[in-house]
């Protein structure tokens, strides 16, 4: 298993250009996560998602877009990109209900990350 | 506003002692815990969860919570240069869905 990929791994913006953050997880996970990190601080949430076709807001979303049209893919768009935007972003899944799940019980509820994009917005 | 805080540190402790992070969180109606290690321009990892009050041990790794406290702890005994990152502590909020909320994070630092 790959686990959760991100790509790009970095990107410079320019203030009002628009892009898509690319995530995929190939565990069957039901639920899927954008977190954002500015530097020392802790994770943010942006957005979230419960499963395919169901996407809920976060601390943060404004700002932000997502779509979750298979269970593998949550794709996190930034329209009219700002400074302000400039981070870290993380995407994370998790499972949670019963049935077959890799790890075992024990890793129900646990997150699992993946590498990070990290955005440059001049 | 939920609200999970940390101290920021840096907490540094000579290698083979016992390091103590410490978290407190707001929402009475959080459920499950989480300790992730990050290093230094990685992704979070795993190290502990919990549920229940008192103590679970894995390896050199002690979760402590205090739900009457709204308290969390995470022990590293035998500190080792390696274990020298920012430890970020996570509960699940109550509500629908998974909500996670992070705190701050506290780094820490190991002293050969």
């Amino acid at each position: 298993n790959a686990g959760v990929t991100q790509t790009p791994k970095f990107r410079i913006l320019k203030i009002g250009q628009s892009m898509t953050l690319q995530c995929t997880q190939d565990m069957n996970h039901n639920y899927m996560y954008w977190y954002r990190q500015d530097p020392g601080m802790g994770l943010k949430l942006i957005y979230y998602s419960v499963g395919a076709g169901i996407t809920d807001k976060g601390e943060v979303p404004n700002g932000y877009n997502v779509s979750r049209s298979t269970t593998e893919d949550f794709p996190l768009r930034l329209e009219l990109a700002a400074p302000s935007q400039t981070s870290v972003y993380f995407c994370a899944s998790s499972y949670s209900g019963s049935g077959t799940v890799a790890g075992g019980p024990s890793d129900l509820e646990t997150q699992y990350f993946g590498p990070g994009t990290r955005l440059l917005v001049l | 506003q939920k609200e999970v805080e940390q101290n920021s540190g840096p907490l540094s402790v000579p290698e083979g002692a016992i390091a103590s992070l410490n978290c407190t969180y707001s929402d009475r109606g959080s459920q499950s815990f989480f300790w992730y290690r990050q290093y230094s321009g990685k992704s979070p990892e795993l190290i502990m969860f919990i549920y229940s009050n008192g103590d679970k041990e894995d390896g050199r790794f002690t979760a402590q919570l205090n739900k009457a406290s709204q308290y969390v702890s995470l022990l590293i005994r035998d500190s080792q240069p390696s274990d020298s990152a920012t430890y970020l502590c996570a509960v699940k909020v109550g509500g629908y869905g998974q909500n996670f909320v992070f705190g701050p994070g506290t780094r820490l630092s190991v002293l050969p």
